[in-house]
């Protein structure tokens, strides 16, 4: 089944202990991001990877690092989480990278509580 | 620097009645807009989009230009319609590939 995949769905931390979110797409899909969803916020982009080593900033980076070694996997890494992260984070990913019609497909979300 | 704008964060209607969604964007190139649904408990996943013109659940929206609009309509409202809807705009950057910027979205409750 073509999907995104993301782990943990659930993790609750504390403040400064580093972690990382896992995100994986098994329909070769060139172009993935990630956004994190508050209320009243909407989505919002925190980084994106239009294809392998490459990646560029969103509206709202801070606090977060990416990779993308292999086309199918892009981490998430907060390395020193803050309660200010606590959030509903969607990995998301697109055939084609520079696809003006391609369509997004989403991952479940994760949901981070950070104290 | 694109933008978009859904300026009901919530939106409330009965069954039956007719629904729209409001999407404003601004963006000086050629658009490409899109519509996402987030079913409760459910991931993000597309409703539908400009470039193929359908009408998905009864669903439809159509680009105005002059007034940079991309509604959302359905003329009868189902309580099944419950859900987030997200607005999305596909701006080209400089380097010639297109990202996606989403509004804020809107809840739509449609109640019995």
């Amino acid at each position: 089944e073509a999907q995104v995949t993301q782990n943990p769905r659930y993790l609750i931390t504390v403040t400064g202990k580093k972690l990382t979110v896992t995100c994986s797409q098994n329909m070769n899909h060139e172009y993935m991001s990630w956004y994190r969803q508050d209320p009243g916020l909407g989505l919002r982009q925190i980084y994106y990877s239009m294809n392998v080593e490459v990646t560029d900033k969103g509206d709202v980076p801070e606090g977060y690092k990416v990779s993308r070694k292999e086309k199918r996997n892009f981490p998430l890494i907060l390395e020193s989480p803050s309660p200010n992260q606590t959030s509903l984070y969607f990995c998301a990913s697109s055939r084609g990278a520079a696809g003006r019609y391609n369509e997004q497909f989403f991952g479940p979300g994760t949901r981070l509580t950070v104290l | 620097a694109q933008r978009v704008t859904q300026p009901e964060k919530l939106l409330s209607v009965f069954k039956g009645a007719p629904v729209e969604l409001k999407c404003n964007y601004s963006y000086s190139g050629s658009p490409e807009l899109f519509w996402y649904v987030q079913y409760s408990r459910q991931r993000l996943q597309l409703l539908l989009r400009h470039i193929s013109r359908e009408s998905i659940k009864g669903f439809t929206a159509d680009l105005n230009k002059g007034e940079t609009s991309f509604h959302l309509k359905k003329p009868f409202a189902q309580e099944e319609d419950s859900a987030m809807y997200y607005c999305a705009l596909k701006s080209q950057t400089s380097g010639g590939s297109y990202i996606p910027t989403f509004g804020r979205g809107t809840s739509l409750i449609v109640h019995p």
